[in-house]
């Protein structure tokens, strides 16, 4: 069974420092991994989705990261803000037909003014 | 509105009460998926739908639980005879299926459920 293991589980840094957040996973069989925020009480956001193909992708300050041989995501925060506190999911899906996700326990990030 | 929905957003209940939460996907979408979330740790997969056929059902889906999609559109899940442990976040998802190796899946705002 595929497992997704997030470290660290929490991490707090002042405004404007860069951070990155790991993942990763034990089963390389992967179609994509994919990266959400969640706001303490709410649903999923969608931050990138990174296909077994592609090495990276880019989003405004955020860059994900993937080593499917390693079985390794980075997800790169750039110059932290406030507004960015919450919690980080990292997801990877599988290739049976569900496509279900698999997810970590998150990292909660606080940038603290 | 073009996003998820999910109904109702917080449901406060007594053990051995039954309880239905609904979900409406993006109007689009064939596929639908519930996950369950306890506090502290990511979603899991619960079930999923496409059209209106319920294809998958994960263990941690007990006898309690069942789930309908009737007409492909919208879906239910229901507890029966609820417990403390069933305390959750529940996250709808729904996603196209299409030609390729993913669907990307879009969620509602869940629905938190405490058994007391």
């Amino acid at each position: 069974k595929q497992e997704v293991t997030q470290i660290p589980a929490a991490l707090s840094v002042p405004e404007g420092e860069n951070l990155v957040l790991n993942c990763s996973f034990t089963d390389s069989a992967i179609y994509n991994l994919q990266w959400f925020r969640q706001d303490p009480g709410k649903g999923l956001t969608s931050l990138l989705l990174i296909q077994s193909s592609q090495r990276e992708q880019t989003s405004g300050r955020l860059n994900a990261s993937l080593d499917k041989s390693s079985g390794r995501s980075t997800l790169y925060i750039a110059a932290s803000q406030p507004g960015d506190s919450a919690t980080y999911l990292c997801a990877v899906i599988d290739q049976t037909g569900a496509n279900n996700l698999f997810f970590g326990t998150g990292t909660r990030l606080t940038v603290i003014p | 509105d073009t996003g998820v929905s999910q109904d109702p957003r917080h449901k406060i209940t007594k053990r051995g009460q039954n309880v239905t939460f609904r979900c409406d996907p993006i109007s689009e979408h064939n596929r639908l998926y519930w996950y369950r979330q306890t506090l502290g740790q990511g979603p899991e997969f619960l079930t999923y739908f496409q059209n209106e056929a319920q294809l998958e059902k994960s263990r941690l889906l007990s006898d309690r639980f069942s789930a309908e999609r009737p007409k492909g559109s919208f879906s239910t899940l229901e507890i029966q005879r609820t417990e403390q442990g069933d305390s959750a976040m529940y996250l709808c998802a729904s996603s196209l299926l299409q030609a390729g190796p993913y669907n990307e899946q879009f969620f509602g705002p869940g629905t938190r459920l405490t058994v007391l």
